[in-house]
């Protein structure tokens, strides 16, 4: 039973480029959650999308920044023109139905993308 | 808003020694807390958690009780081993699927 898939696991991006990172949710989880590890600092929700729909981007940038879970395929985080302060790293976390607490969501190791 | 603080690291034990990490939060109402783990090159993995005030949640020797008039979560265990180095956060929930987590502390135990 394969866990959360990130990929990939580090990222490294010059000023102005396009970082894309994917997350395979658990077989069979159709809720996908994007947080963010800034350094020094705690796990930041973004993102919450079902398949072909996204619920609830309450914390994600107004700019540059937008993620998607398609009908087929994994959830994917587009950070646009990245600059030096995207550099952190991006968790993943998935669940069969929409969680209501933190032992209904499963987490996938993070990618680490640093902007030089 | 919803925030946690915990203990910074790196915290480096002897086999068998006593962990304490602490963790306070600030939240309206009453959130349930956990504490998860992260062992190198994998995901976060719940450890334990409790959903009300006084509850004591525990897993694998590591133990944490809920008290609302200190806001804290305070992660324990009494004698830790080399496999328990890992990185620790504390985080809450308003029962909803938005967690809060604190900024993590990293624990190696020396054999």
């Amino acid at each position: 039973n394969a866990g959360v898939m990130q990929n990939p696991r580090h990222l490294v991006r010059r000023r102005g480029q396009e970082a894309r990172l994917r997350c395979s949710p658990m077989k069979g989880h159709s809720h996908v959650y994007w947080y963010r590890q800034l350094p020094e600092e705690g796990l930041k929700f973004m993102v919450y999308l079902q398949k072909e729909n996204i619920i609830d981007e309450s914390g994600m940038p107004k700019e540059r920044f937008s993620a998607e879970f398609p009908k087929e395929g994994p959830s994917i985080l587009r950070i646009q023109q990245v600059v030096r302060g995207d550099s952190a790293a991006y968790f993943c976390a998935s669940s069969p139905l929409r969680a209501g607490g933190a032992d209904e969501q499963f987490f996938g190791p993070g990618t680490r993308l640093t902007v030089l | 808003g919803n925030s946690v603080t915990q203990m910074e690291g790196p915290v480096t034990l002897s086999e068998e020694a006593f962990l304490t990490i602490n963790c306070t939060y600030t939240a309206t109402g009453y959130p349930s807390l956990f504490w998860y783990v992260q062992y190198p090159g994998e995901g976060l993995q719940l450890l334990l958690k409790a959903t009300k005030a006084d509850d004591k949640g525990s897993n694998k020797g590591f133990e944490a009780t809920y008290r609302k008039e200190t806001t804290s979560f305070h992660l324990e265990k009494g004698s830790v081993q080399v496999s328990d180095s890992a990185v620790y956060f504390c985080a809450l929930s308003r029962r909803d699927y938005k967690l809060s987590f604190g900024a993590g502390t990293t624990v190696t135990v020396r054999a």
